[in-house]
C-alpha cells in the first residue's frame, strides 16, 4: 500500500500567519492528491481535491501543489476557524491511504 | 443533497462481530463507491473498505479478512460487519461516498463511535 506522511505533525500559529504543511507519499501518486479539515467532534470536510482544485465553498485562502511525491496544503492568511486537523489522502491507489494528520493550533 | 447517517450499536464485547449500517438520502447509491472509514480516539484515518451499487467489494488488507460490506439499494443502505473484534477496533466509524468523478471523499456521516468491551 501507498503510505502518506505528513510534516509537521503539529503546528502553532497566529491569526493572519502564512502556513503550509507538507505530504509526501512513498510512491509516485501523480495528482491524485486529495486534502481534508477535521475540527473536533466532526467528520472531515473534504477541502483540496487533485491536488490543487478547491471544493465547492472553500475559501480561497486554501490553496493546494505538488505531483508525484511530494504535495503541499498552505493557508494565506489563517483565519480562527482554520485551526483544526489536516489530512492528506491519496486516491491513485484503491486501497485508499491518508496522511497521519497535521494538528494546527492557536500560538 | 446527498447525506448520509450511521446506525448500530455502541458497544461490542470482544470476538464479537461490530455490526453498522448506514443509510443514504437525497441521493441515488447507483453510482459512486460507499465506504466505512475509522477513526480510533486522537489518532488517524483508516479506509476499511467500500461496496459499489454492483455488491463488488475491495477491503483494506489490514483488517485481514474479517471485514465484509454490503448493499441493499432498495432501502438505500449499506452496511459494515466486522469479526472477533478486539479493543483495537474501537473508534469512531465514518460511512462516507467516494466519488469516482473526482476521486474524494465528498460526503460523510456524522459518525459513530463503537467501543469494544466486555
Amino acid at each position: 500500500d501507498i503510505q502518506m506522511t505528513q510534516s509537521p505533525s503539529s503546528l502553532s500559529a497566529s491569526v493572519g500567519d502564512r502556513v503550509t504543511i507538507t505530504c509526501r507519499a512513498s510512491q509516485s501518486i501523480s495528482r491524485y492528491l486529495n486534502w481534508y479539515q477535521q475540527k473536533p467532534g466532526k467528520a472531515p470536510k473534504l477541502l483540496i481535491y487533485s491536488t490543487s482544485s478547491l471544493q465547492t465553498g472553500v475559501p480561497p485562502r486554501f490553496s493546494g501543489s505538488g505531483s508525484g511525491t511530494d504535495f503541499t496544503l498552505t493557508i494565506s492568511t489563517l483565519q480562527p476557524e482554520d485551526f483544526a486537523t489536516y489530512y492528506c489522502q491519496q486516491s491513485y491507489d484503491t486501497l485508499y491511504t491518508f496522511g497521519q494528520g497535521t494538528k494546527l493550533e492557536i500560538k | 443533497q446527498v447525506q448520509l447517517r450511521e446506525s448500530g450499536p455502541g458497544l461490542v464485547k470482544p470476538s464479537e462481530t461490530l455490526s453498522l449500517t448506514c443509510t443514504v438520502s437525497g441521493g441515488s447509491m447507483t453510482v459512486d463507491h460507499w465506504t466505512w472509514i475509522r477513526q480510533p480516539p486522537g489518532k488517524g484515518l483508516e479506509w476499511c473498505g467500500y461496496v459499489y451499487n454492483t455488491g463488488t467489494t475491495n477491503y483494506n488488507p489490514s483488517l485481514k479478512g474479517r471485514v465484509s460490506i454490503s448493499v441493499d439499494t432498495s432501502k438505500n443502505q449499506f452496511s459494515l460487519k466486522l469479526s472477533s473484534v478486539t479493543s483495537a477496533d474501537t473508534a469512531v466509524y465514518y460511512c462516507a461516498r467516494y466519488q469516482m468523478v473526482s476521486g474524494v471523499f465528498d460526503v460523510w456521516g456524522q459518525g459513530t463511535l463503537v467501543g469494544v468491551s466486555s
